[in-house]
């Protein structure tokens, strides 16, 4: 099992333009989710989804968009990219909604 | 919503010197607790979870305590080794109406454990 893969790994990209994060899983999890990484700031929730065709905003959402088309995979668009955008992204899947949640290696994503 | 505060957000110590690392949350209808390290350049890593009804939970050289009523937990590290330096992470989760756990993290505590 591979776990959950996310690509890229590394990122730059200009102001105002788009991307789309990519996050693969193979372990057969209802629940995806994605973060970001900042400086003093924990780990702090962009979306959810519990399961295909479902998705939810998290604690910080906006300038974020995902869709759930299918159980493997859950990409994360950013639909016009701000320098405050700049952080480490990582999509974590869990059993059921519950107990412990696997982490991708993240993604360094810098907004220039 | 849950606000989870972490201590201290620096920690050094020796080898072989024991490290602890505590939390508190805010919602009083939280029932899991876990605890992720982080090493450099990798995604945080489970190394220790508790729920609400047990008050201590051990693993090897890592331990972790809950108190319900003060609504705080903390993570005890024994005989450290220079390969606990890390980040570690700690967050409260509730069932959401979902039925899902939705995580809430703490700001992290980096260590270093000093040879």
């Amino acid at each position: 099992n591979a776990g959950v893969t996310q690509t890229p790994k590394f990122q730059v990209l200009k102001t105002g333009q788009s991307m789309t994060l990519q996050c693969a899983q193979d372990m057969n999890h209802e629940y995806m989710s994605w973060y970001r990484q900042d400086p003093g700031m924990g780990l702090r929730l962009i979306h959810y989804s519990v399961g295909a065709g479902i998705t939810d905003q998290g604690e910080v959402p906006n300038g974020y968009n995902v869709s759930r088309s299918t159980t493997e995979d859950f990409p994360l668009r950013l639909l016009s990219a701000a320098p405050s955008q700049t952080s480490v992204y990582f999509c974590a899947s869990r059993r059921g909604g519950r107990g412990e949640a696997f982490f991708g290696q993240g993604t360094r994503l810098t907004v220039v | 919503g849950e606000n989870v505060e972490q201590h201290p957000s620096t920690l050094s110590v020796q080898e072989g010197d024991s490290a602890v690392i505590k939390c508190t949350y805010s919602d009083s209808a939280s029932n899991y607790f876990p605890w992720y390290k982080q090493e450099l350049g990798k995604g945080p890593q489970l190394i220790i979870d508790i729920r609400s009804n047990v008050g201590e939970k051990k693993d090897q050289r890592i331990a972790v305590t809950l108190n319900k009523t003060a609504k705080h937990f903390s993570l005890h590290i024994t005989e450290t080794q220079p390969e606990d330096s890390a980040v570690y992470f700690c967050a409260a989760s509730r069932i959401t109406q979902g039925g899902s756990e939705k995580l809430v993290f703490g700001k992290g505590t980096k260590l270093t454990v000093n040879p």
